[in-house]
């Protein structure tokens, strides 16, 4: 098991591009997440979904679109990006509910110039 | 609201030091609590949790006794290694309306040999 996995790992973008990031999991899990973590702020959550074709706001979801058309993949949007998104993006799932173990992919460092 | 306070770091130590980094709470109910630890470059991984008040979580040789009358969640160590090196985040899930985990900010540790 691959267990969760995002692409990319690296990106800088100018302000006003647009990005997807990607993530999968391979463990059938219902709850996946995105976070981003800046230095000095732990982790806050963006958006989250608790299951295929569901998706809800988290406590920092300005500028952020996400969607969730397949069980195992949760996609973060970018529209247009600013130099206040510049942080490290994780993802993360649950097999169901938040009190469950979460499990993180590796993290996206994304730059906004 | 929810929220967690943990130690300011950064910690340094020598290998087979004795470890603690503090962590309080503030939550409504009763909260499930949990010890996330991030290596350099990586995702977190959950490193132990308690669901009750007087419950001991407990892996890898670090633990974290569930304290409501003090509303603490202390992470300890007995004997540290150069391995333990990483970021470690304390986090409570209170349920009801609340929908998400809240992190504390993050405590990086530095074992030297």
């Amino acid at each position: 098991n691959a267990g969760v996995t995002q692409t990319p790992k690296f990106r800088v973008l100018k302000t006003g591009q647009s990005m997807t990031l990607l993530c999968a999991q391979d463990m059938n899990h219902e709850y996946m997440y995105w976070y981003r973590q800046d230095p000095g702020m732990g982790l806050r959550l963006i958006h989250y979904s608790v299951g295929e074709g569901t998706t809800a706001k988290g406590e920092v979801p300005d500028g952020y679109n996400v969607s969730r058309l397949k069980k195992q993949n949760f996609l973060l949007g970018l529209e247009s990006a600013a130099p206040s998104q510049t942080s490290v993006y994780f993802c993360a799932s649950t097999l169901a509910g938040f009190n469950n173990e979460q499990f993180f992919g590796p993290g996206t460092r994304l730059t906004v110039l | 609201g929810d929220s967690v306070t943990q130690m300011e770091g950064p910690v340094t130590l020598s290998e087979e030091a004795f470890l603690t980094i503090n962590c309080t709470y503030t939550a409504t109910g009763y909260p499930s609590l949990f010890w996330y630890v991030q290596y350099p470059g990586e995702g977190l991984q959950l490193l132990l949790k308690a669901t009750k008040a007087d419950d001991k979580g407990s892996n890898k040789g670090f633990e974290a006794t569930y304290r409501k009358e003090t509303t603490s969640f202390h992470l300890e160590k007995g004997s540290v290694q150069v391995s333990d090196s990483a970021v470690y985040f304390c986090a409570l899930y209170s349920g009801g309306s609340n929908y998400k985990l809240t992190f504390g900010k993050g405590t990086l540790l530095t074992v030297n040999p």
